[in-house]
């Protein structure tokens, strides 16, 4: 399977620790998305890395949340003193492009469900 | 900032008939990009069709169809000939130049009846 490939697929977790999630990419794609889905909505925009570097954050990315791709290959997602309301599913997407709109689909990731008691 | 708005949040459509998808988008940017994805009960979001601002005719893949209509910003999704499997959440999406991220709405449910 080369598809986005998300691990774990789902996480249980005491409010107050810590989780992590990886995604690994299709491998030839330079972009990488993280969003997040809660239960009967959207997903909302997180974070955005091309290649290594990340580009935008958006304001719901808390300084409890911390994502990285450091050689622009598979990215992580920590979040730090989980809380309630990071109940979630962490959608990772990852599209191939340069440049101008995005006209090409970004491919999914079947999610990390996230569980905070 | 962008916003697409989807009004419909559950549908029920008959085996086999056409179901239109209502998707409306508010933009000042005149280059952008609409998309559709499904999302299954499995959680996977499935690319369906893409529409660019400047693209003279509708986009269609197989039983998809987008119907867009500049002038309203309105951006509505075709499923023809609908089968069992189409049951799943219905979600439009946009991006604008030079901004690679998807700003999406909050999604339709179809349900299809035998």
């Amino acid at each position: 399977d080369t598809g986005v490939s998300q691990d774990p697929r789902h996480k249980i977790t005491k409010r107050g620790q810590n989780v992590t999630f990886r995604c690994d990419p299709i491998s030839e794609h330079n972009r990488l998305y993280w969003y997040r889905q809660t239960l009967g909505q959207g997903p909302e925009f997180l974070t955005y890395f091309q290649n290594e570097a990340q580009l935008e954050k958006s304001r719901l990315l808390s300084d409890r949340f911390s994502a990285e791709r450091p050689k622009g290959s598979f990215s992580t997602l920590e979040i730090q003193r989980t809380e309630q309301g990071d109940s979630a599913m962490y959608l990772c997407a990852s599209s191939l492009g340069s440049g101008g709109v995005n006209t090409g689909e970004l491919f999914f990731g079947e999610g990390s469900r996230l569980t905070v008691l | 900032a962008q916003k697409i708005t989807q009004t419909q949040p559950g549908m029920f459509v008959q085996e086999k008939e056409a179901v239109t998808l209502d998707c409306t988008y508010d933009t000042s940017d005149p280059s952008y990009g609409l998309f559709w994805y499904k999302q299954p009960s499995s959680g996977e979001m499935i690319f369906l069709i893409y529409q660019g601002s400047y693209d003279q005719q509708n986009a269609t893949e197989g039983r998809y169809s987008l119907n867009f209509q500049k002038a309203r910003k309105s951006a509505n999704l075709v499923i023809s000939a609908s089968q069992l499997g189409d049951s799943a959440m219905y979600f439009c999406a946009m991006s604008l130049s030079n901004d690679y991220k998807l700003s999406f709405g909050a999604g339709t449910t179809v349900t299809v009846r035998a």
